[in-house]
Parts: C-alpha cells; structure tokens; sequence
C-alpha cells in the first residue's frame, strides 16, 4: 500500500500571503490529522478530519483551517501567513477515529515564512 | 502548557547496551500512550503503545513501561543499534479525545 503523500514537500511564502497544503491518507483511510512540528514545541495537533467532518481541533488561531474530501483526501490553509508559521506540517491518516487507530503520518510540508 | 513531557533533549547510548527514554505526562485523563520514531526528513513512525490498564507492553527490542501513579512512562531499547538513532517522541490520548498529544521529543545517538 502505497503511504501518506503530502504536496508540496517544500514550500517559500512571505508575511500575509496564503498557502493550501495537501494530504492524501493512505487508501481505505478515513481520518486524517494534522499536525504543526516547531523546534522546541514537538508536534501540536491543529485538527483532525473524519468523513469529512472536522472531529477535533487543537489550540491555533482561525487562520488555520482545514477540509476534507468525500476520497478523505484533506488540505490545510494558512491565510495571512505571520513568520511564527515557518514549521514542519505534517499529515497523519488512521483506519478510523479511535483511540487506537495508529495513525500513520507522511514526510511533511516543510513551509518557511520570510 | 505542556502536558506530556520529555526532559531529555538528547542521550547517547554504547550500541549493545539500554536505551532507556523517558516521559511524563500531568493529564491523569490520558489513558493510551504511544511512542512515535523519527528520522530526517521522514515523518514519525509508530514503534510501540500502551494502554493504561497495563503497566508493561513488549515488542521484540522494545518495552514500554506504564507507571500511571507516578504518571511516567519509559521506553527500553535493548540492545540498542545504530538504527535506532533517531527522535523519539512519546504521545497520550484520552477516551473522548482521541487527538494525539505529544512531547518535544528526545534524540537518541547510538555509538558504535
């Protein structure tokens, strides 16, 4: 089975502009995660997508939001890109929304903010 | 406020010997805990979890050990190899509230 697949991998943006990331979860997956790594903070949960419905959201502010498709493919936006949001994005799939349900991340979005 | 936490940035183990990584969490709501690997560039793996009716769970090379009173738990690499230098983080969840929350990670080196 082919993994998590983020687009793109590496990503320039500079203050107030926007940006859309791309996460396809691994195939029969049905939730989908997202994560912001920073040196330091380790990796805060944004939200989380499950049959396209939000199903939990971390502490961030309205600029970051997030959807999902009826293939639970899922992008994430950024609007009004502020320097702090220079991180590592990543992406996380699970076979469902349990407790249990590993979730399986991809290599990430590097994004930078100059 | 970070409520799964891992004091140790770094370690530096003999290969052949224990690693042994550490992690303690203030949530006493957390009752599944997992340890997530991570090498550049690649996102974490999953290596091994627990459930907090257990106190220990093992997987070939890895234990992980659950002490819900002193609300620690500890990862054991024995024997340690250089492939296991990576980050480690450690993540808890709680019923309900089944995202992940992870600590800041600690680097492991392995040295031949």
């Amino acid at each position: 089975k082919a993994g998590v697949t983020q687009t793109p991998r590496y990503l320039i943006k500079t203050r107030g502009q926007q940006v859309t990331l791309s996460c396809s979860p691994i195939s029969g997956h049905r939730s989908v995660s997202w994560y912001q790594q920073t040196p330091g903070q380790g990796l805060q949960f944004l939200f989380e997508y499950f049959s396209e419905t939000q199903r939990n959201k971390g502490n961030f502010p309205g600029r970051f939001s997030g959807r999902q498709f009826s293939n639970s493919r899922s992008e994430m936006n950024v609007s009004t890109l502020e320097l702090g949001d220079s991180a590592l994005y990543l992406c996380a799939s699970s076979l469902n929304s349990g407790i249990t349900d590993t979730q399986y991340f991809g290599p990430g979005t590097r994004l930078t903010v100059l | 406020d970070q409520q799964v936490k891992q004091n140790s940035p770094s370690l530096s183990v003999q290969e052949g010997r224990i690693s042994i990584l550490n992690c303690d969490y203030t949530n006493s709501m957390f009752d599944y805990f997992l340890w997530y690997k991570k090498y550049p560039a690649e996102g974490p793996t999953f290596l091994i979890s627990i459930s907090s009716i257990k106190d220990k769970n093992e997987d070939g090379r890895f234990t992980v050990f659950l002490n819900k009173s002193a609300k620690h738990l500890s990862l054991h690499i024995v024997p340690s190899q250089p492939g296991d230098s990576a980050v480690y983080f450690c993540a808890a969840s709680a019923l309900g509230n089944e995202k992940l929350t992870f600590g800041t990670g600690t680097r492991l080196t392995i040295i031949p």
